[in-house]
């Protein structure tokens, strides 16, 4: 059973402080990983992808992937009310042709920032 | 990123009856999959519809409550069958695109209410 694990929540920052998001998945060989983003009623929104260890920024937005450590975390600087919102992490098996899109998704992290 | 409708947006159905889903995509796509998201619940692949040939359906779901179409390469149905108040839930369209780094993109949903 492929599990993926986030850190319980929710979680309250001031706004303009990082917001740290972690996820440990169960599947080592596990080889995709994507951040999305879900406001209440609305469907989930892709905000980040990473595949290979170490960073990816975007934006206010860094992925941190460890594969050894079966680690992945979405840091949010200089956070905003809007970021406010249950933030997803979603692992895939997937590599090199196999379906991306099947993805297990963690139970999720509410993201409340304040002014 | 491709452009996913889905309809109903939302429904509220007697129990015993059934609900078809419909997912359109503005481009073709080989897979589409199909997730339930549970109130206060993270995400759950039902199944993943490829087309010209059967639905593939993850643990714990089965055709008969769920079957699945897919005509085209731009369309697919959920029906969910013989309803009762546990499957009260949203259902999401999902696909996935890109090359090597695929991602996963969803339609904005249907709220399903079962009385």
């Amino acid at each position: 059973q492929k599990e993926v694990e986030q850190n319980s929540g929710p979680l309250s920052v001031p706004e303009g402080a990082i917001a740290s998001l972690n996820c440990t998945y169960s599947d080592r060989g596990s080889q995709s990983f994507f951040w999305y983003r879900q406001y209440s009623g609305k469907s989930p929104e892709l905000i980040m992808s990473i595949y290979s260890n170490g960073d990816k920024e975007d934006g206010r937005f860094t992925a941190q992937l460890n594969k050894a450590s079966q680690y992945v975390s979405l840091l949010i600087r200089d956070s905003q009310p809007s970021d406010s919102a249950t933030y997803l992490c979603a692992v895939n098996e997937g590599a090199g042709g196999t379906s991306y899109g099947k993805l297990t998704f963690g139970q999720g992290t509410i993201l409340t920032v304040h002014p | 990123s491709a452009v996913i409708s889905q309809k109903p947006s939302r429904d509220i159905c007697q129990r015993g009856t059934s609900l078809t889903i419909q997912c359109q995509v503005d481009s073709q796509v080989t897979m589409m999959f199909w997730y339930r998201q549970q109130p206060g619940q993270s995400l759950t692949l039902i199944a993943t519809a490829n087309q010209g040939s059967e639905a593939t359906y993850e643990s714990g779901f089965v055709i008969d409550k769920f079957p699945i179409s897919r005509p085209n390469l731009t369309f697919s149905t959920l029906t969910v069958s013989n309803l009762s108040p546990e499957d009260s839930s949203i259902y999401l369209c999902s696909v996935e695109e890109g090359g090597w780094d695929t991602e996963a993109f969803f339609g904005q949903g249907t709220r399903l209410t079962v009385v």
